[in-house]
């Protein structure tokens, strides 16, 4: 079967760091991914890891370690802008579906 | 260029009444998924087509769920009859596979659009 688990809520400080953890079993591996959900809004691709290791663009980082089912979500400078859901997914194989986890859902506050 | 289409954007009806969802992927993606959100269950698999071809309807409830794709630019799902618990925001999205012949996205990620949000009284 497939599993994905995250944080259901998280509060954080403007200007600080928050890190979002995701671990994740699937029958096979191709991919974890994160996207960004604003209430009332559609995801939004973030970042995508499939190799192990730290991917960073800008604010954000994702890291991966496969032998762990392991994944997080890095937040530097966090802004009042980035609160919203925060969604962990994986791809088993090819063109298969993502997997979604039922998001963390992140308060930035003043 | 223009994202994932979907229609309507909320949807308000009556127990038993037939609900019809819209979706426009982006041109050139060969691949298409429905999900459903809903507070309880998160992000749910209904189906999903690859070169409009149904591949897995595992995901839809029950048989008054279908979904169809005539071409590779618009699809439906629809619901006859719908339920109260069918209440949820229906996601359409788009992504590009292995057979692509273009490659906008090489991490294979997908695009999703603004959802449809059904309320069924």
């Amino acid at each position: 079967g497939q599993n994905i688990d995250q944080p259901t809520e998280m509060t954080a400080t403007e200007g600080a760091i928050v890190q979002i953890n995701c671990t994740y079993q699937t029958s096979g591996f191709n991919g974890l991914f994160w996207y960004q959900q604003h209430a009332g809004e559609a995801p939004t691709f973030l970042s995508y890891n499939v190799l192990d290791g730290l991917e960073e663009k800008g604010r954000f980082s994702s890291f991966l370690s496969r032998s762990k089912g392991y994944s997080y979500l890095l937040l530097k400078e966090l802004q009042m802008k980035d609160s919203a859901s925060y969604l962990c997914a994986a791809r088993n194989s090819g063109n298969t579906p993502l997997v979604f986890g039922k998001g963390t859902r992140l308060s930035v506050i003043a | 260029d223009a994202g994932v289409i979907q229609s309507p954007r909320h949807e308000v009806t009556e127990m038993g009444q037939e609900v019809t969802l819209r979706c426009k992927p982006i041109s050139g993606h060969n691949s298409l998924f429905w999900y459903r959100q809903t507070m309880m269950r998160g992000l749910e698999l209904l189906i999903y087509f690859n070169n409009n071809v149904p591949i897995d309807d595992s995901g839809m409830p029950e048989d008054r769920f279908s979904a169809k794709m005539p071409n590779a630019s618009f699809s439906t799902l629809k619901i006859q009859p719908s339920e109260p618990r069918d209440s949820a925001v229906y996601f359409c999205a788009s992504g590009l596979g292995r057979q692509g012949i273009r490659t906008p996205s090489p991490t294979g990620e997908l695009f999703f659009g603004e959802g449809s949000r059904l309320t069924v009284l």
